[in-house]
């Protein structure tokens, strides 16, 4: 079965430092990966996505994910953080194999920047 | 605006009754997806169009739960006789026809549900 682990409910980080937010997946197949932002009371922003190629893909607000075939992760990253990051951010996986597109999402881990 | 639309954006209504929510996809895409989200979870899959034609069905849509998507554009989520349970954020999203580099899903802001 399709899962993915976002391992850290809430993440804290200064402004300015570098962030990272974790995302391990399981399918079957190869995947299809996506990371995505929600703020209160919204739906969520695509933020980027893997799909195959380059394993560094960049993304919206400066945002970039590392694909990790044998490690089966994908962390997202930044190398500066903003207070206007603070969000919540999912990770969602697809399996190639599957039919159709359903998203399968993470849990969701709470970004804190602090000024 | 050109993003997925869904009205209403709340709704509070009292177990037992019925009610139906909207989802107004972007114009050129023929997919079209309902989620739910929980508090502190993460969005789940409850249905897929492509076109008008439903094609997946999650075991989460139990059967108080139609959508219908009758000319392929809008569609529409009704929750028959609510239960507290079925409180939730329910999210819509829309994509391109498949083919390489279209697998986005686009969400619109979703319609939150409270039932007393």
């Amino acid at each position: 079965a399709q899962s993915v682990a976002q391992p850290e409910d809430q993440v804290n980080v200064a402004e300015g430092n570098p962030l990272t937010v974790k995302c391990t997946y399981s399918v079957s197949g190869n995947p299809y990966l996506f990371w995505y932002v929600q703020y209160p009371n919204r739906g969520l922003q695509f933020l980027l996505k893997y799909i195959t190629g380059d394993n560094l893909v960049k993304g919206s607000y400066g945002f970039e994910a590392e694909f990790n075939k044998s490690q089966t992760s994908f962390h997202l990253k930044k190398p500066s953080a903003l207070v206007s990051d603070s969000a919540l951010y999912f990770c969602a996986v697809r399996d190639r194999s599957g039919g159709y597109n359903k998203l399968i999402f993470g849990a969701g881990t709470r970004l804190a920047v602090h000024p | 605006d050109t993003g997925v639309s869904q009205d209403p954006r709340h709704k509070i209504t009292k177990r037992g009754q019925n009610v139906t929510f909207r989802c107004d996809p972007i114009s050129e895409h023929n997919r079209l997806y309902w989620y739910r989200q929980t508090l502190g979870q993460g969005p789940e899959f409850l249905t897929y169009f492509q076109n008008e034609a439903q094609l997946e069905k999650s075991r989460l849509l139990s059967d108080r739960f139609s959508a219908e998507r009758p000319k392929g554009s809008f569609s529409t989520l009704e929750i028959q006789r609510t239960e507290q349970g079925d409180s939730a954020m329910y999210l819509c999203a829309s994509s391109l026809p498949f083919s390489v580099g279209e697998e986005t899903q686009y969400f619109g802001p979703g319609t939150r549900l409270l039932v007393l």
